[in-house]
C-alpha cells in the first residue's frame, strides 16, 4: 500500500505555543488528505479534508482558526495547532487518499503543559 | 450524515478460534467497506475491504461479508493468534463522498 509519513510523532509544548505537523505521502501524490483526532480508547473522529491547492474543508465543530491547515503541494499537507492548551492534548492522524483508499500516518502525540 | 454502529466493543477469544466483528450502517448510497486494524500508539492498517458490488471477499484468514439489503458488514477471523490482538475499526464510505465514518472500534484479544 501507499506510504504516509507523519511527523513528528510526539512532541511536549507549553501552552499558549504553536505546534505543526506534517504530514507526507512517499510514493505518490495526493490530491485529498484528512485530518483526524484521536482520544484513548475512542474512534477517528474527523476533523477536516485538506485539498490541495484549495481550502480546507472543516466538521462542524472544529474551530478552523485553532486548527490550520495547509496543502500546499500534492504530497504535503500540514496542521498547526495554534495557541495550544492542555485540552487540545490529543493523538492527531492524517491519512492520504490513493483513488478511495485511505492510507493512513503513524500519528502525533501531542502534550500541551 | 452516515451512522455506523459496531459490535461488540470488547471481544476476547482462545488462540486458534474465530472472531466475528459486525458493523451496520445508515445509508443506503454507501459503497466502500474497510477494516482497519489498530495496535496501541500505532497507525491504522487497511486489512480488508469490500465494495458494495461484492457479497463476500477473503484474504487468507480474514473475510469480510456485506448484506447490503439488511445494511451491515462483519469481519470474520479465522484461526485466531495472539498477534490479531488489536482495536479493529468498521468504517463506510457514502457515494459521492471521499470521506469515512468510522465505528467506536473494538478490542479484540486472542488468549494464548
Amino acid at each position: 500500500g501507499a506510504v504516509v509519513s507523519q511527523h513528528p510523532s510526539w512532541v511536549i509544548c507549553k501552552s499558549g505555543t504553536s505546534v505543526k505537523i506534517e504530514c507526507r505521502s512517499l510514493d505518490f501524490q495526493a490530491t485529498t488528505m484528512f485530518w483526524y483526532r484521536q482520544f484513548p480508547k475512542q474512534s477517528l473522529m474527523l476533523m477536516a479534508t485538506s485539498n490541495e491547492g484549495s481550502k480546507a474543508t472543516y466538521e462542524q465543530g472544529v474551530e478552523k482558526d485553532k486548527f490550520l491547515i495547509n496543502h500546499a503541494s500534492l504530497t504535503l499537507s500540514t496542521l498547526t495547532v495554534t495557541s495550544a492548551h492542555p485540552e487540545d492534548s490529543s493523538f492527531y492522524i492524517c491519512s492520504a487518499l490513493v483513488w478511495d483508499i485511505q492510507y493512513f500516518g503513524a500519528g502525533t502525540r501531542l502534550s500541551v503543559l | 450524515g452516515e451512522n455506523v454502529e459496531q459490535h461488540p466493543s470488547t471481544l476476547s477469544v482462545q488462540e486458534g478460534d474465530s472472531a466475528v466483528i459486525k458493523c451496520t450502517y445508515s445509508d443506503s448510497a454507501s459503497n466502500y467497506f474497510p477494516w482497519y486494524k489498530q495496535e496501541l500508539g500505532k497507525r491504522p492498517q487497511l486489512i480488508i475491504d469490500i465494495r458494495s458490488n461484492v457479497g463476500e471477499k477473503k484474504d487468507q484468514r480474514i473475510a469480510v461479508t456485506l448484506n447490503k439489503t439488511a445494511k451491515h458488514f462483519s469481519l470474520h477471523i479465522t484461526e485466531t493468534q495472539p498477534e490479531d490482538s488489536a482495536v479493529y475499526f468498521c468504517a463506510a464510505k457514502g457515494a459521492g463522498s471521499y470521506q469515512l465514518t468510522f465505528g467506536k472500534g473494538t478490542k479484540l484479544s486472542v488468549i494464548p
